[in-house]
């Protein structure tokens, strides 16, 4: 039951290859988040999930990047083509949000994406 | 849009001393939550504390307390007692009650405890 895993930790990709990234969250969490982390800088947001609807895409960089998540549990992360500019960690979260108060995020170890 | 605000990019301090490290926000919204995460080497972002902004009482988990300013909408973080596991960035981050319940992170502070 442990925590948030990622799968890759590591993706060394070429210059317009496809990448999935995996996150698996805790048991039971409804609410899962996706940020991007460029070298020394600070958490970008890029989607959050209730249950497998995205009610926020608002931060996906653009077409090229897309999400989904199945059976209120796995979610994966594509880039399409990637780009040198995409290479960053890519970190995953989870939490309970039973309701509004309790909603303290849960991260995974993150997946470092670098694109040649 | 709410913005959150980490103007010391780096901090450092003498290991048993107190630290603090500041955050400011900005919203319209009267009800929403704080964060304190602490990123290590590792790479693994840990909760360090949560503030309610609706509770007027500053959070507190061990070493670590809150100095929660609403009307100044301000976060701060005091580090009591620094060890040198305390090494990591910080982040500050703020979450709406209303809407999607996305969180905004400021850019960090990469505290560094010296021996």
């Amino acid at each position: 039951g442990a925590g948030v895993s990622q799968s890759p930790s590591n993706k060394v990709t070429e210059k317009g290859k496809d990448v999935e990234l995996r996150c698996d969250p805790i048991s039971g969490h409804t609410a899962l988040y996706w940020y991007r982390q460029r070298l020394g800088q600070g958490l970008e947001f890029l989607i959050y999930f209730q249950g497998n609807s995205a009610p926020d895409k608002s931060g996906l960089p653009s077409d090229r990047f897309s999400a989904e998540r199945t059976g209120e549990s796995v979610s994966t992360l594509t880039i399409q083509r990637t780009q040198q500019e995409d290479s960053a960690v890519y970190l995953c979260a989870s939490s309970a949000l039973y309701w509004a108060g309790e909603d303290t995020q849960y991260f995974g170890p993150g997946t470092r994406l670098t694109v040649l | 849009a709410q913005t959150v605000t980490q103007s010391q990019p780096e901090m450092s301090v003498q290991e048993a001393e107190t630290v603090t490290l500041s955050c400011t926000y900005d919203t319209s919204e009267n009800n929403y939550y704080l964060f304190w995460y602490k990123q290590p080497p590792s790479r693994q972002m840990i909760l360090v504390i949560r503030q309610e902004a609706y509770k007027q009482q500053n959070a507190t988990e061990n070493r670590f307390s809150v100095n929660f300013q609403k009307a100044a909408k301000s976060f701060s973080l005091k580090i009591s007692d620094s060890q040198l596991g305390d090494t990591a960035m910080y982040f500050c981050a703020f979450r709406t009650t209303s809407g999607t319940y996305k969180y905004i992170f400021g850019t960090g502070t990469r505290l560094k405890v010296l021996a």
